[in-house]
């Protein structure tokens, strides 16, 4: 079965921390997202990657494909960094997305 | 230039009405996706229309549901005879394109909350 897991669930830090929120998968992909979705807000795309490294900011996220397996990192947390992360995968020969369950991520000033 | 647009943001229905839910993509893209994300949940996946077909509809949880792409850019999601189990936010994505792979980033509307009493 095609299935991807996130995790922690939540996690809450205080402000300047860096976080790592972790997703791994079963199969192989042909591409990941990283998602951000705010409370009561919409999702945005953060990142699209299928190999290496990718950074925006203070986001970084990386992939190693032969261990299936993703991570975004923020540095230098801030509490507006408050929201549910989520990672979503196309698995090879599918064109339509399968999402983790996300995490919800709490930064305290 | 505009992001994914959906109306209407909040929907509230009785049981057994029939409801309409509206999503217009970016301008020029494609492909264009629904989703549902019931509280607490990443959503799952719909439907998906490459142009004015429906590419794969597997997600459609049964005949109650059924969207439409008549023209390849605004898309209607339906459903009927609504139960409380429908209860959730819709959400609609776009991309430029999906080639072989489907690997291109979707851009997310801001959803519509469907509650059914």
């Amino acid at each position: 079965k095609n299935e991807v897991e996130q995790s922690p669930q939540n996690l809450t830090a205080q402000e300047g921390e860096f976080i790592t929120i972790n997703c791994s998968y079963s199969v192989g992909i042909s591409a990941l997202h990283w998602l951000q979705q705010h409370p009561g807000g919409g999702i945005v795309s953060l990142f699209m990657l299928s190999s290496g490294k990718k950074k925006h900011g203070r986001l970084i996220a990386t992939i190693n494909i032969q261990e299936k397996h993703s991570s975004l990192h923020i540095t230098a947390s801030h509490p507006r960094d408050s929201a549910v992360y989520i990672c979503a995968v196309w698995f090879f020969g599918s064109e339509k997305l399968t999402f983790g369950t996300g995490t919800r991520l709490t930064i305290i000033p | 230039g505009a992001g994914v647009s959906q109306t209407p943001s909040n929907k509230v229905t009785e049981k057994g009405k029939y409801v309409e839910l509206r999503c217009d993509p970016i301008s020029g893209h494609t492909a264009l996706y629904w989703y549902r994300q019931s509280l607490g949940q990443g959503p799952e996946f719909l439907i998906y229309f490459q142009g004015t077909g429906a590419a794969d509809d597997s997600g459609l949880p049964n005949d109650r549901f059924f969207a439409v792409r008549p023209e390849g850019s605004v898309s209607t999601l339906k459903i009927q005879r609504t139960e409380r189990g429908d209860s959730a936010v819709y959400l609609c994505a776009s991309s430029l394109t999906s080639w072989g792979g489907g690997a291109d980033t979707q851009y997310f509307g801001p959803g519509t909350r469907l509650t059914v009493l």
